[in-house]
């Protein structure tokens, strides 16, 4: 299983707001490394969404934003629109495995 | 505009060898670290392995530490992974991705290439 927990999956109707769950260790998370989140359709590259935590690239709508506390991190989307139907990954580093971790990932569906 | 291409997936049997590539353009490529991601079908993404901005340094992820060798040619915008004693765990799409300078995470990706081991 992955380093990082995620909910496998989440649903919303247009407009409403979900919050995506990544829990992690004193490894990781906890040992004060950032948390990354992106997202992913099936047959395209994977997409930076939030670096740092709480940070946007450019072009990145101001309705994804992105918290850490301790040993957890979580990616909400508000005002939630169609084409945020697609998987999303919480991604960190790992001082004990001496790599980077992702979370299993969590498919958003919108209703 | 940054454009990374990855190829050299396909089929192979268990036990056989196989090289990707990772052609980059877009970006100065000789002072990024760059990395290997792959997804298996139905699962998440896995980290594999990353190579520094010169060369000297690579890491790997266990389950392939001394199976698999990264590496890239600066000359040609270049990354590849040297897929030996493939596993059917091995089958997934592997996808390029290059390390944001002074972060640990991953600013741009390519759209993958296919590897199933059978």
């Amino acid at each position: 299983q992955s380093v990082l927990t995620q909910p496998p999956s989440l649903s919303g109707a247009p407009g409403q707001r979900v919050t995506i769950s990544c829990t992690g260790s004193s490894s990781n998370i906890g040992a004060d490394y950032d948390v990354h989140w992106y997202q992913h359709l099936p047959g395209t590259a994977p997409k930076l969404l939030i670096f740092g935590n709480s940070n946007r690239p450019s072009g990145v709508p101001d309705r994804f934003s992105g918290s850490k506390s301790a040993t957890s991190a979580s990616l909400a989307i508000s005002g939630l629109q169609a084409e945020d139907e697609a998987d999303y990954y919480c991604q960190s580093y790992d001082n004990s495995l001496n790599g980077y971790v992702f979370g299993a990932g969590t498919k958003v569906t919108v209703l | 505009e940054v454009q990374m291409v990855e190829s050299g997936g396909g089929l192979v049997q268990p036990g056989g060898s196989l090289r990707l590539s990772c052609a980059v353009s877009g970006f100065t490529f000789n002072t990024y670290a760059m990395s290997w991601v792959r997804q298996a079908p139905g699962k998440g993404l896995e980290w594999v392995s990353i190579i520094g901005a010169s060369t000297t340094n690579t890491y790997y992820a266990d389950s392939v530490k001394g199976r698999f060798t990264i590496s890239r040619d600066n000359s040609r915008n270049t990354l590849y992974l040297q897929m030996n004693s493939l596993r059917a765990e091995d089958t997934a799409i592997y996808y390029c991705a290059k390390k944001y300078s002074g972060s640990y995470h991953f600013d741009f990706w390519g759209r993958g290439t296919l590897v199933t081991v059978s």
